[in-house]
């Protein structure tokens, strides 16, 4: 049983596509995450989502927009698609208190072309 | 804002060299994190660091978080071909008691040549 599970793992499209990435914890946590990751490996944080409440919006553009259906799911989708756009993207999990470690899922790497 | 610099960027060792990583926070900490991601992979956890001046060792890796808890490192003794990967530290801010975000250091990517 994979903990916090994105999909899909590989997204490859095409500039001004519109795509989603999902993910899925299955940890009871109460708190989930969207980072994103380039290609000198710095984890950016997104957004965050206490009991599908947003908590957070680190000055993403409003081309990405987040969805909590239930605490256990946070989705991820984003508009007219840019190159800048291309990175890994890693959802991850935890309990909202400050001494817990966080879960992450395997990462869903997008390729805009 | 709170931010958490680490350093080196980059580390290449011979095999059985030692590694050293340095972290340090603008502001204090109620405690630090590290992970490791390994080349294709996911952050994984590692350790948390919660008292001032606190030492825990995993095998060969020893985590040190400083008297302040401004600072920490993590040290790998005699590195092996299977410590390769990027290791980062992280610390929490806490937001209006809402979980709150975790703060990550730029990373260091160690390489070892066998």
């Amino acid at each position: 049983d994979t903990a916090v599970s994105q999909t899909p793992k590989y997204l490859v499209t095409q500039m001004g596509n519109d795509k989603s990435i999902k993910c899925e914890q299955n940890l009871g946590h109460d708190t989930m995450y969207w980072y994103k990751q380039d290609s000198k490996k710095f984890l950016k944080i997104m957004f965050s989502y206490n009991n599908k409440e947003l908590i957070i919006n680190e000055t993403v553009p409003n081309r990405f927009s987040p969805k909590s259906p239930d605490k256990a799911h946070l989705n991820l989708h984003i508009n007219s698609l840019e190159l800048g756009d291309s990175a890994v993207y890693f959802c991850a999990s935890r309990l909202g208190h400050q001494n817990t470690e966080a879960f992450f899922g395997q990462g869903t790497r997008l390729t805009v072309v | 804002g709170q931010q958490v610099m680490q350093i080196p960027q980059y580390q290449h060792v011979q095999e059985g060299e030692d590694f050293t990583t340095y972290c340090n926070s603008s502001t204090t900490l109620s405690n630090i994190q590290w992970y490791k991601q390994r080349p294709g992979g996911h952050p994984v956890f590692l350790i948390q660091l919660v008292k001032s001046g606190e030492v825990k060792k995993q095998k060969r890796l020893t985590f040190q978080f400083g008297e302040a808890k401004k600072n920490s490192s993590l040290h790998i003794t005699a590195t092996q071909t299977t410590d390769v990967g990027t290791y980062f530290c992280a610390g929490p801010l806490l937001i209006y008691n809402q979980g709150g975000k975790l703060i990550f250091g730029q990373g260091t990517e160690l390489s070892v040549k066998p």
